[in-house]
């Protein structure tokens, strides 16, 4: 069945780079993505990825995909405070069809040290 | 800017209770879905609907129901509050395009707690 599993819980100093891990099942997979969710807010898109690419790169924001693996990992660079927040990858399965639905992990804490 | 918004930030009820979670877009979105949101477990999926009156279970049914009257208004109903299901229940709403990203949109959420 369709999984998508993130660790718990990041702890990085400022200025430091993140990398949030996500391993997921469905190999049919068309996009995948990375939500952020700021304290007592709803979910916001930060970027997505497309099945076929590799590697995407928005600011600070970097995407690596491993299809054969089914990895997904987001990298934040020079990290801030304001980076803090819950992390939820998701994949929208080649069998969601026309209706999107997303496969969401269970989210990853980022804690980020002054 | 698409917005979507959820008619109460936090609610208080009690167990066997009658509930109404109500969802409005402003972007003419056909899809839209129920999330309830807890610690460890992520978000999974209670309910979506792909156009006005239908809907589809998603993950976690049992104990809710749904209504979509109008596209843009989207209810989440818990017959009989239980305590279990005190949690933040997040609403999302998102175009049919078939084969783009179509980017899903939350709403703040609502925490719910049934004592």
């Amino acid at each position: 069945g369709e999984d998508v599993e993130q660790s718990l819980f990041l702890s990085v100093r400022e200025g430091d780079s993140s990398v949030i891990n996500c391993t997921y099942t469905d190999s049919s997979s068309t996009y995948l993505y990375w939500y952020k969710q700021e304290p007592g807010a709803g979910l916001q898109l930060l970027t997505y990825i497309f099945s076929n690419m590799d590697m995407k790169q928005d600011q600070r924001l970097t995407v690596l995909l491993n299809k054969k693996d089914k990895h997904l990992s987001l990298r934040i660079a020079d990290t801030q405070t304001g980076d803090s927040a819950i992390y939820f990858c998701a994949e929208k399965p080649a069998a969601g069809g026309a209706t999107n639905k997303l496969i969401f992990g269970t989210g990853t804490l980022l804690a980020v040290q002054p | 800017d698409v917005k979507v918004t959820q008619s109460s930030r936090y609610l208080v009820k009690r167990t066997g209770e009658k509930v109404f979670l109500e969802c409005v877009q402003d972007m003419d979105h056909e899809n839209m879905f129920w999330y309830r949101q807890d610690p460890g477990l992520g978000l999974r999926l209670i309910y979506f609907s792909y156009d006005v009156k239908m809907k589809e279970k998603g993950d976690i049914p049992e104990g809710y129901s749904v209504s979509r009257e109008k596209k843009e208004r989207f209810s989440l109903i818990l017959e009989s509050a239980s305590t279990n299901q005190t949690s933040m229940y997040l609403c999302a709403s998102s175009l049919t395009s078939g084969g783009a990203p179509d980017t899903q949109y939350f709403g703040p959420g609502t925490r719910l707690t049934v004592l």
